[in-house]
């Protein structure tokens, strides 16, 4: 089985652009949420969508947006980018049930905002 | 949420157990324990999760206190592989998919 795959891997955007990041679960998985790491700040979680409805939401600006697919594949964006978004962003899936289950993470994207 | 106290970082020799404890006062009666590890760089990657018995996987055994308020993951033979960052975590009830981390245990396995 196929694990939580993320695209793209590294990406390097100035100040002031909007990025643009995917995520494609674990097959049969309906939950994907994701994280954005910091150094400073560690594991911080965004969002959360299940049958493309955002089911949860984190304490981040409105500058942070999300989508699910009918086919359970999420982005994320980023809009008007700023130096402190420099981040490892992280999706993880799982089955999509109302309490917390087991997530798998996939490997991440690196964000460096120049 | 049911915050929780890890040391900061531990060391371990190879081939030894390693005992990471952590700390969860404030847990509920519905609340699991969830273990999750994170090697550098890589996204975290679940160990195991408990609510009030023991339990124990190919990975690793989690010992959750009869309070609840604390519990210790254990790896009963440490490899080099094994060094990362160690984050324990109590879930919140009927909130989806939310996990809650806090500064974890960078755990360093040491020949």
């Amino acid at each position: 089985k196929a694990g939580v795959t993320q695209t793209p891997r590294y990406l390097i955007k100035t100040r002031g652009q909007q990025v643009t990041l995917s995520c494609s679960p674990i097959s049969g998985h309906r939950s994907v949420s994701w994280y954005q790491q910091t150094p400073g700040q560690g594991l911080q979680f965004l969002f959360e969508y299940f049958s493309e409805t955002q089911r949860n939401k984190g304490n981040f600006p409105g500058r942070f947006s999300g989508r699910q697919f009918s086919n359970s594949r999420s982005e994320m964006n980023v809009s008007t980018l700023e130096l402190g978004d420099s981040a490892l962003y992280l999706c993880a899936s799982s089955f999509g049930g109302s309490t917390l289950e087991t997530q798998y993470f996939g490997p991440g994207t690196r964000l460096l905002v120049l | 949420d049911a915050k929780t106290t890890q040391p900061p970082s531990m060391d371990c020799a190879e081939g030894r157990a390693a005992n990471l404890p952590c700390n969860h006062s404030t847990i509920s009666g519905n609340e699991y324990v969830y273990w999750y590890r994170q090697i550098h760089s890589q996204g975290p990657q679940y160990i195991i999760h408990g609510l009030k018995n023991n339990e124990t996987n190919e990975m690793a055994s989690l010992i959750i206190t009869e309070d609840r308020k604390s519990s210790t993951l254990i790896l009963p033979h440490a490899t080099l592989r094994d060094t990362a960052v160690y984050y324990c975590i109590v879930s919140r009830p009927n909130a989806g998919n939310m996990l809650t981390f806090g500064g974890g245990t960078r755990l360093m396995v040491k020949p």
